[in-house]
């Protein structure tokens, strides 16, 4: 049984790009909720993902958007990079907007 | 804002020692709280949840322990063993706004001692 899995691993990206990460939930989950993490931070919310609708927002601009497919799979876009984007982009996921998600291992964004 | 928050930055215990790691948040809505552990490149991984409604909660050679009175949070490790070293976050939610994202502490880098 896969877990969460995101791809890709690693990018670097140019100051005013645009990038978009993937993620493809647990087996049997439903709601992809997305993270960014800070070197020597603990990762903040980015929103969440349900019925393929953006269901919540954490305190981030309108450069960040997503997407969720009909096989509950989704994308996080981020447009315009700032060298401050440069982090861990964790995808959680878990069941009927549920508690306790599983995390993937990441995307690790380098914008230079 | 509110926010989850760690009282320790690192964490030094001897290999065979018990851990504890605290946490204090100051949402008083919050009602399920996570504990992860984060290893170097890794996501986050699930350690033990708990809900506002219990005080203590055990798994395999872990205990989270809530005080809601003084919103306070702990993690307890028995027998710390070289592989529990990692950052340890404890996560909270306040579940009865509907959806919301888990709200992340900066972390406790445990390093166990030979």
């Amino acid at each position: 049984d896969a877990g969460v899995t995101q791809s890709p691993t690693h990018l670097i990206k140019t100051r005013g790009q645009q990038v978009t990460l993937r993620c493809s939930p647990k087996s049997g989950h439903d709601t992809v909720s997305w993270y960014q993490q800070a070197l020597g931070q603990g990762p903040q919310f980015i929103f969440q993902y349900y019925e393929e609708e953006e269901r919540q927002r954490g305190n981030f601009p309108d450069r960040f958007s997503g997407h969720q497919f009909p096989n509950y799979s989704s994308e996080l876009n981020v447009n315009a990079l700032l060298l401050g984007d440069s982090a861990l982009y964790l995808c959680a996921s878990s069941w009927g907007q549920g508690l306790g998600a599983f995390f993937g291992q990441g995307t690790r964004l380098t914008v230079v | 804002g509110e926010s989850v928050g760690l009282h320790l930055p690192t964490l030094s215990v001897q290999e065979g020692d018990n851990s504890i790691i605290n946490c204090a948040y100051s949402n008083s809505a919050s009602d399920y709280f996570i504990w992860y552990k984060q290893e170097s490149g890794k996501g986050p991984q699930f350690i033990i949840d708990i809900r506002s409604n219990m005080d203590k909660r055990q798994g395999q050679r872990v205990t989270v322990l809530l005080n809601k009175t003084v919103k306070h949070l702990s993690l307890q490790i028995a027998a710390t063993q070289p592989g529990d070293s990692a950052v340890y976050f404890c996560a909270e939610i306040a579940t009865g706004g509907g959806a919301d994202g888990l709200t992340f502490g900066k972390g406790t880098h445990l390093i166990i001692q030979p």
